[in-house]
């Protein structure tokens, strides 16, 4: 069984900081991995999609690195603004197309 | 892009009444839809699958019974949460693809029910 683990579980950064937040998943025969950001009371938006097959991807000033063999991605999040502020979380798509295991979800805090 | 939308956003109700949720896909058609359920401070839990014009494939621990899952067409379906309890209380996502190994889902804003 899949599962999504997301260190830290919260985060709490002055303005302009550089960070990085971590998933790790268990399986590494996955399809794709994905990041969201969803603010409090909301839904999910999705920052990035990584194929099992690339490396890493990138906007704005977000990159999401992806390294399926140790099960391992990282979000890089630069020159962090109060704006993102959010809960961020990982999901992996595995055990059939599209289905989706969420991680944890790590909780950010940009303070001004 | 593409939009998916969730009736109600809220809804309130009494300990054994039935409430019904809607996902809508506004300018694509969704041959699969998920719901997800998320309680206060924790991640997002997939409840079923459900394939236009069959039934629903509902993750191990959850009643299909209790959370009837309807995808009559490729642009709706519905969660209906029969005899509410007050431990129904939560957060519902639902979402949306075409289909297909690299696509992205679309998700809705959710729905927070309240079962008092």
């Amino acid at each position: 069984k899949q599962e999504v683990t997301q260190i830290p579980a919260a985060l709490s950064v002055p303005e302009g900081e550089n960070l990085v937040l971590n998933c790790s998943f268990t399986d590494s025969a996955i399809y794709n991995l994905q990041w969201f950001r969803q603010d409090p009371g909301k839904g999910l938006t999705s920052l990035l999609l990584i194929q099992s097959s690339q490396r890493e991807q990138t906007s704005g000033r977000l990159n999401a690195s992806l390294d399926k063999s140790s099960g391992r991605s990282t979000l890089y999040i630069a020159a962090s603004q109060p704006g993102d502020s959010a809960t961020y979380l990982c999901a992996v798509s595995s055990a059939g197309f599209q289905k989706l295991v969420f991680g944890t979800g790590t909780r950010l805090l940009v303070s001004p | 892009g593409a939009v998916v939308s969730q009736h109600p956003s809220w809804v309130i109700c009494k300990s054994g009444t039935s409430v019904k949720i809607e996902c809508r896909s506004l300018d694509f058609q969704a041959t699969t839809m998920f719901w997800y359920r998320q309680f206060p401070k924790q991640s997002l839990m997939l409840m079923a699958t459900s394939n236009e014009g069959s039934k629903a494939t509902y993750e191990q621990g959850v009643e299909k019974d209790k959370f009837l899952i309807n995808h009559a067409s490729l642009t709706l379906s519905t969660l209906t949460v029969t005899s509410a309890h007050p431990e129904d209380s939560s957060f519902y996502i639902c979402s949306a693809g075409t289909g297909g190994f690299t696509d992205t889902q679309y998700f809705g804003p959710g729905t927070r029910l309240t079962v008092l």
